[in-house]
């Protein structure tokens, strides 16, 4: 596909679970970023990937939340013992490079339940 | 601390209008640039408009035009002749150098036949 895929679309869980999230940029994007969205609000920046390294995780709010991207293209969230707070649609977003005027294009989103 | 700020959660416009929404900002950085993102109900983000930190022309894009006042931090957008489909949430954006993205709380608009 042309645009940047994320799976599964939703995702129920069971407070205490590991789940994890895909993303699928678009081909020949080097730059990758994880986003959280909660209801009524803006995405919040979790984590940006430049290549396969991450370059900046400065929003990741603790050490449940983790990130892959070990070959620079598919990308995977992971988090462990999830909590009810960690319910949201988490977005993915790729960029042609990491230069500022590069639009990020974005997913549909993972929406991720924790009952 | 670097912060979006949209202070209108809800705006209406009559078709074939013009609306503008409001976005400040606050960074201390230098090099940034700003972004418009339009998010229907369907969920997924679309890129509208940017605008560097150092353009001294105002961003345009077919209807839609970025009002850029950066010694009073706005980047307001401007969409012209409203169409049905306009209706969305909008978000403003700032990145910063090193390329973390901060969004604004959202404006939801809804165009009026």
């Amino acid at each position: 596909g042309a645009g940047v895929s994320q799976t599964p679309s939703n995702k129920v869980t069971e407070k205490g679970k590991y789940v994890e999230l895909r993303c699928d940029p678009i081909s020949g994007h080097t730059a990758l970023y994880w986003y959280r969205q909660s209801l009524g609000q803006g995405p919040e920046f979790l984590i940006y990937f430049q290549g396969t390294g991450a370059a900046d995780d400065s929003g990741l709010p603790n050490d449940r939340f983790f990130a892959v991207r070990p070959e620079g293209s598919v990308s995977t969230l992971k988090i462990q013992r999830t909590e009810r707070g960690d319910s949201a649609v988490y977005l993915c977003a790729s960029s042609l490079t990491r230069e500022s005027y590069n639009e990020q294009f974005f997913g549909p989103g993972t929406r991720l339940t924790v009952l | 601390a670097q912060k979006i700020t949209q202070t209108q959660p809800g705006m209406f416009v009559q078709e074939k209008e013009a609306v503008t929404l409001d976005c400040t900002y606050d960074t201390s950085d230098q090099s940034y640039g700003l972004f418009w993102y339009k998010q229907p109900s369907s969920g997924e983000m679309n890129f509208l408009i940017y605008q560097g930190s150092y353009d001294e022309q105002n961003a345009t894009e077919g209807r839609y035009s970025l009002n850029f006042q950066k010694a009073r931090k706005s980047a307001n957008l401007v969409i012209s002749a409203s169409q049905l489909g306009d209706s969305a949430m909008y978000f403003c954006a700032m990145r910063r150098a090193g390329n973390q993205f901060y969004f604004g709380t959202g404006t939801s608009l809804t165009v009026i036949p």
